[in-house]
């Protein structure tokens, strides 16, 4: 079964910029994974801030970035702020109509 | 504005069927753009894709979960509904309803918690 991988946690200084990944337990990511990244506090519905690799949801801050990396796909957060403290989740489409979450990456901003 | 909303029984007893049915405002769910999902969340735990379908009424299901996961729709009603068989406490969990476009969830429902117990 089809394992998708990221950063279990991370941190980032205030107006620093960090970029977390999502990768496959096999294969590489592509466009073609259509890979989308989600934000998430606590008791809260997640809330869309990409899709299709690299496209904002509306009224998303353009300091929020998606790109392919690599192997891999990747959010990129630049001049963070104290709100984006959050559980940020990503999620690939596999093929067949499958599409798989991350197990999500824990971002603290101090 | 689209608006989707799954009010749920909150309550299910182990092995009981879990039934939840999400309601599409603002739009229509024959839109033949769009999949419409469920995904779960236990508490503290992360999110987890239970399945799609279409206004055909295709589906595609997380193999995990495909042997006790039923997802159909009703255009007339405009809506959709997710049966998960022979629960146990493991399928406690924040339930998501979820419009999804270009395999990526653009509108989401505010989520219901549904308790498996006795």
């Amino acid at each position: 079964q089809t394992v998708v991988t990221q950063e279990p946690s991370f941190s980032v200084s205030p107006g620093g910029t960090v970029t977390l990944t999502c990768g496959l337990s096999s294969g590489s990511v592509s466009t073609s994974s259509y890979p989308s990244w989600y934000q998430q506090t606590p008791g809260q519905a997640p809330r869309t801030l990409i899709y299709s690799t690299n496209t904002r949801s509306s009224g998303v801050p353009d300091r929020f970035s998606g790109s392919i990396l690599g192997n891999k796909a990747a959010l990129t957060i630049t001049g963070a702020q104290a709100d984006d403290e959050s559980d940020y989740y990503c999620v690939l489409y596999v093929g067949n109509g499958i599409v798989v979450f991350g197990g999500g990456t824990k971002l603290t901003v101090l | 504005q689209l608006q989707l909303q799954e009010p749920g029984p909150g309550l299910v007893k182990p092995s009981e069927t879990l039934s939840l049915t999400c309601s599409v405002s603002g739009g229509s769910i024959s839109s033949s753009s769009y999949y419409w999902g469920w995904i779960r969340q236990p508490p503290g735990k992360g999110l987890e894709w239970i399945g799609n379908i279409y206004y055909s009424g295709s589906t595609y299901y997380n193999p995990s979960l495909k042997s006790r996961v039923t997802i159909s729709v009703d255009t007339s009603k405009n809506h959709f509904s997710l049966k998960v068989s022979s629960v146990t406490a493991a399928d406690t969990a924040v339930y998501y309803c979820a419009r999804l476009d270009l395999w990526a969830v653009d509108y989401w429902g505010q989520g219901t918690l549904v308790t498996v117990s006795s």
